[in-house]
């Protein structure tokens, strides 16, 4: 079965804080690696992806860094804020299908 | 981007009994997606809906139990059929703009509590 592993769990960062999310992936078929997140009461938003011909890209505040010889990518969150305390999925895309990881709840402490 | 509505957004359902989730979306798309994601949970795929043809089930998931209608371009349903409190859980509809990349928006979601 294909499976996105997803660490870690939860996370408490202090405001200004860089909190790192890193996932890995088992399909080398995968071309599509986006990070959602999540507020309570509210469906995934995206909000960066990736292709795995690229190792990086920035957008913001935020960056995924992407090792295709490892099958592993990241989120970094940098200045980190309260306002970015949610949950995040990493996911893997194939055939306009998304496999998620299990999911990082985050928390930003002033 | 697309805006997607569902409806409802939560109920609480007597066991053995069927709720049928709509969801709408403001533009046309061909495939639409359910998941389901329970509670602390990461979301898994029940099934992908293309208009005009039968919904492709996930391993795990059938027909008689989630049956899907894709009856336009814009909109599906998904029916949680004779529920037991195991089917707890948000339902999401998503959809996805192919192409280059699989950028899926989704709904809100629908909480579903089955007593």
């Amino acid at each position: 079965q294909q499976q996105v592993k997803q660490s870690p769990q939860s996370l408490i960062v202090q405001k200004g804080g860089i909190p790192i999310i890193n996932c890995a992936y088992e399909n080398t078929a995968f071309d599509y690696f986006p990070w959602y997140q999540q507020f309570p009461g509210k469906g995934p938003a995206l909000l960066i992806a990736i292709r795995p011909d690229v190792s990086e890209k920035k957008e913001g505040r935020f960056t995924i860094s992407f090792n295709k010889s490892a099958k592993q990518f990241s989120l970094h969150i940098m200045d980190s804020q309260p306002g970015d305390s949610a949950t995040y999925f990493c996911a893997a895309g194939l055939n306009e299908k998304l496999t998620f990881g299990t999911g990082t709840r985050l928390t930003i402490i002033p | 981007s697309a805006v997607i509505s569902q409806k409802p957004s939560r109920d609480i359902c007597q066991r053995g009994t069927s709720l049928t989730i709509q969801c709408q979306v403001d533009s046309q798309v061909t495939m639409m997606f359910w998941y389901r994601q329970q509670p602390g949970q990461s979301l898994t795929l029940i099934a992908t809906a293309n208009q005009g043809s039968e919904a492709t089930y996930e391993s795990g998931f059938v027909i008689d139990k989630f049956p899907i209608s894709r009856p336009n371009l814009t909109f599906s349903t998904l029916t949680v059929s004779n529920m037991s409190p195991e089917d707890s859980s948000i339902y999401l509809c998503s959809v996805a703009f192919g192409g280059v990349g699989v950028e899926a928006f989704f709904g809100q979601g629908t909480r579903l509590t089955v007593v």
